[in-house]
């Protein structure tokens, strides 16, 4: 079946680092989505990316979505103990508009 | 509170007993799913409701497990003789999407019910 594979599963980074997280699908995505989830809290949404080659800035953070729509990535730049938490890709299947497939997240850890 | 609110936040019960939780999503959403998260891992789906339509069910639920979506609106999950593997979060969100279109909208998510099987 369909997969989202998200890679790094962890990443410590010292607070001022950059830190990347990369998503990629098996097949096409109409579209992708990032969520933050804080610890002990829910998923929180942070952006949807929807045409091919899209990229959208929101302050220190960067997403980009892949020319053939299957994979992305999201940028922090210059990280703050704020960032802490597990960030998740997640896309609906071009084929399939009901139910978004998750990738497993990456968490970040920033050393103060 | 316009969010997405979840009851109980807590539940603790004994294996075999069966549980019920509920969502009340956003009002004007008419999209809602289920799901499931363990530690350290990412949201599973269980199901999805677009109103009171109950239009896909993952495949990896036993029968177990049901949702109902009556009105549209709040929405159960049930439960029945549970298992220990069943202690997780249960997450439920909502969205605006419009029907025919490719998926779209945010997901927003309620507090999320955890359940914990003895």
């Amino acid at each position: 079946g369909q997969q989202v594979m998200q890679i790094p599963q962890y990443q410590h980074v010292q607070e001022g680092e950059d830190f990347t997280t990369y998503c990629n699908s098996s097949t096409t995505l109409s579209n992708i989505q990032w969520y933050k989830q804080r610890p002990g809290g829910h998923p929180v949404f942070l952006i949807q990316l929807v045409k091919s080659g899209e990229v959208k800035k929101q302050k220190r953070l960067t997403f980009q979505f892949g020319e053939a729509k299957k994979n992305s990535s999201l940028h922090i730049t210059a990280t703050q103990t704020t960032d802490v938490g597990t960030y998740f890709c997640a896309g609906f299947n071009a084929g399939n508009n009901r139910k978004l497939i998750w990738g497993l997240g990456t968490s970040l850890a920033v050393n103060p | 509170d316009t969010g997405v609110s979840q009851d109980p936040r807590h539940k603790i019960t004994k294996r075999g007993q069966n549980v019920t939780f509920r969502c009340d999503p956003i009002s004007e959403h008419n999209r809602l799913y289920w799901y499931r998260q363990t530690l350290g891992q990412g949201p599973e789906f269980l199901t999805y409701f677009q109103n009171e339509a109950q239009l896909e069910k993952s495949r990896l639920l036993s029968d177990r497990f049901s949702a109902e979506r009556p009105k549209g609106s709040f929405s159960t999950l049930e439960i029945q003789r549970t298992e220990q593997g069943d202690s997780a979060m249960y997450l439920c969100a909502s969205s605006s999407g419009t029907s025919g279109r490719a998926g779209t909208g945010e997901l927003f998510f309620g507090e999320g019910s955890r359940l914990t099987v003895l």
